[in-house]
């Protein structure tokens, strides 16, 4: 199975802050990486999906980069609204594992 | 809208079964996969099974495999978790979702419906 490693596993920070999110697989990856944004009570929201493309609806202050078994999340200005439990995924191969979450809250 | 509309959790004893369903609007799911994705109580996300919409191609966790069953009703536009031999393990918000984007990233998600086995 691949494991997927996510750090911090939470942070806080100030609005406009630059956020960045790391995640790592235990194997190589190609491509199949994929970032979700969850807030309390509700589900999760596709925000990126293979490494770095946009959801649609997305607000562009979201990026994804990263290759091989590093990869980012990084939000570039951060607002209020985006205090939430951020979450990596790979879709590479079954078991389709999440990383374990990293809770962001906004200072 | 695209939407996923679950029903089916409920309280259940130990040992027992439950089917989940889960009702799809406005996309034909046949074309998909997907998906069951749990989260326990206060904690994380986790795969549960996938199908290939028309049926060719089931995927289980190692955790549930043997004890559920997914399928599909592409006439009803309907999937099916049946979940049997339940555990206080499975005790979880279980999410349909469809795995829509490249690559399979999961682009919608239901609102998840409570399983609790007790």
């Amino acid at each position: 199975d691949i494991q997927m490693t996510q750090s911090p596993s939470s942070l806080s920070a100030s609005v406009g802050d630059r956020v960045t999110i790391t995640c790592r697989a235990s194997q190589t990856m190609i491509n199949s990486l994929n970032w979700y944004q969850q807030k309390p009570g509700k589900a999760p929201q596709l925000l990126i999906y293979d490494v770095f493309l946009l959801q649609s609806g997305v607000a562009s202050r979201f990026s994804g980069s990263g290759s091989g078994s590093d990869f980012t999340l990084t939000i570039s200005s951060l607002q209020p609204e985006d205090c939430a439990t951020y979450y990596c995924q790979q879709s590479r191969s079954p078991p389709y594992t999440f990383g374990q979450g990293t809770k962001l809250e906004i200072k | 809208e695209e939407q996923l509309v679950e029903s089916g959790g409920n309280l259940v004893q130990p040992g027992g079964s439950l089917r989940l369903s889960c009702v799809a609007s406005g996309f034909s799911f046949r074309k998909y996969w997907m998906q069951w994705v749990r989260q326990d109580p206060g904690k994380g996300l986790v795969w549960v099974s996938s199908i290939y919409s028309d049926g060719s191609r089931t995927l289980y966790a190692d955790s549930v495999k043997g004890r559920f069953t997914i399928s599909g009703d592409n006439a009803k536009n309907t999937l099916y978790l049946q979940m049997n031999s339940l555990t206080v393990e499975d005790t979880a918000i279980y999410y349909c979702v469809r795995a829509g984007a490249r690559n399979y990233g999961v682009d919608v998600w239901g609102l998840g419906t409570t399983v609790t086995v007790s």
